[in-house]
């Protein structure tokens, strides 16, 4: 079983629509929870984090970790078509020597139709 | 957040050659880290560069095939030696600022042929 599953799409939907991204993981050890989003040949870009159990909102995007469940989500609301990129969820646990090590998901594609 | 940069954006180099890529950031870091990103596989990372010391590899990627440098807190660069197509590939870097958040530089698209 890989640490970290996301499901890799790809998902098409209309302008406007909610969009749920999901992960699932096995390890305990992570401590914080990750969303990326990568637009087309660029690098990822940091779109959301969180710590702890619970929703956390940034104006249309809301995180959910469920952390007795394993599980994490990102909700988008009213999709536009610039939200159209791979998102990737990734978290991280304490490595040793003050560093904590990143491990990513698939991604999943995502295309918002207009 | 840093604002970080690569170079070469992208190259395509002949099978038994090396490339150097480097990778430059606009303010002091601790930690920078070089990632590969092949078509449909997660990231992975290959190897953690803490300035003023030896670069730490992950399983599976060596020094003599991806010897890394560090000279400063804003530079570092990685060498994809003797390449073979299966190391066609997007190269990132990622620098922490905060431990647990990373930021990720636009990546090097490398075909080898």
């Amino acid at each position: 079983q890989k640490e970290v599953e996301q499901d890799p799409g790809p998902l098409s939907v209309p302008e406007g629509a909610i969009v749920s991204l999901n992960c699932t993981y096995s390890n305990s050890a992570f401590q914080y929870f990750m969303w990326y989003r990568q637009y087309s040949r660029k690098g990822p870009e940091l779109l959301m984090y969180t710590y702890s159990s619970g929703n956390k909102e940034d104006g249309r995007f809301t995180a959910q970790v469920d952390k007795s469940s394993k599980y994490i989500s990102l909700f988008i609301r009213d999709s536009q078509p610039s939200d159209s990129a791979t998102y990737l969820c990734a978290m991280s646990a304490y490595s040793g020597a003050g560093s904590y090590q990143l491990t990513f998901g698939k991604g999943t594609k995502l295309s918002v139709i207009p | 957040s840093a604002v970080i940069s690569q170079k070469p954006s992208r190259d395509i180099c002949q099978r038994g050659t090396s490339l150097t890529i480097q990778c430059q950031v606009d303010s002091q870091v601790t930690m920078m880290f070089w990632y590969r990103q092949q078509p449909g596989q997660s990231l992975t990372l290959i190897a953690t560069a803490n300035q003023g010391s030896e670069a730490t590899y992950e399983s599976g990627f060596v020094i003599d095939k991806f010897p890394i440098s560090r000279p400063n807190l804003t530079f570092s660069t990685l060498t994809v030696s003797n390449m073979s197509p299966e190391d066609s590939s997007i190269y990132l870097c990622s620098v922490s600022d905060r431990n647990y958040e990373q930021y990720f530089g636009p990546g090097t698209r490398l075909t080898v042929t």
